[in-house]
């Protein structure tokens, strides 16, 4: 059974960027749709977006300009990278394994543990 | 609208039946999945495809679907599935993903 591993910088300053990474341990990247979940304190879930393992990608509308998500075979990791970044984006960031069919159906069967990010200053 | 929406807060006996419902019209489209989140916890598929269960959760919980309003219905409720629920599915472009705001359910 695949596990997802994530890390990246828990303190990010607003403007800069956040960077996570999550790694698939025991599984493949094929087939599936890697995805970026958050979680502001105490809010519901947000879906950033995702990427399937031939590095086709849609993001959430809301942070399209400025959030990027990629897929790097050679090491069966893929990335979250959200560009200039304010307090509204302090949250618990998931990594999820996503999977469906071409009628649109999509579900998450495998989720890290996720990790908090904080923007201040 | 390209929301779906859940009713906040839910209770239920200790051995009830519990219906947490999922409203959209994107819904009548796109099929819907289930998560169940503990505090501090990662959240659980539950159910997909509308009605299959995921693997490992007990068949007390089951999914149902009408129109443009889904529903996860836990039959007999247990002290352990105080959670949070949250319905998942596509917006009325089928593009994007969209979760409900969530139900917050206390098993009295």
């Amino acid at each position: 059974q695949a596990q997802l591993q994530q890390w990246g910088a828990g303190l990010v300053k607003p403007s800069e960027t956040l960077s996570l990474t999550c790694e698939v341990v025991g599984g493949s990247l094929s087939g599936y749709h890697w995805t970026w979940i958050r979680q502001a304190p105490g809010k519901g879930l947000e879906w950033i977006g995702e990427v399937n393992h031939l590095g086709g990608s849609s993001y959430a509308a809301s942070l399209k300009s400025r959030v990027t998500i990629l897929v790097d075979k050679s090491t069966n990791q893929f990335s979250l990278t959200l560009r200039s970044v304010s307090g509204a984006d302090t949250a618990v960031y998931f990594c999820a394994r996503g999977l469906g069919a071409v009628d649109g159906r999509r579900w998450f069967d495998t989720w890290d543990q996720g990790a908090l990010v904080i923007v201040s200053s | 609208s390209s929301e779906v929406t859940q009713d906040p807060v839910l209770s239920v006996a200790l051995g009830q039946t519990a219906t947490i419902t999922c409203r959209g019209d994107s819904l009548k489209y796109f099929y819907t999945s289930w998560y169940q989140q503990k505090p501090g916890q990662a959240p659980t598929l539950l159910i997909y495809n509308r009605n299959d269960r995921a693997s490992g959760i007990p068949d007390r919980f089951s999914g149902s679907y009408s129109g443009t309003t889904a529903s996860l219905i836990i039959t007999g409720a247990q002290a352990e599935d105080e959670a949070d629920y949250y319905c998942c599915s596509r917006d009325l472009s089928g593009k994007l993903v969209i979760f409900g705001g969530g139900t917050k359910l206390t098993v009295l």
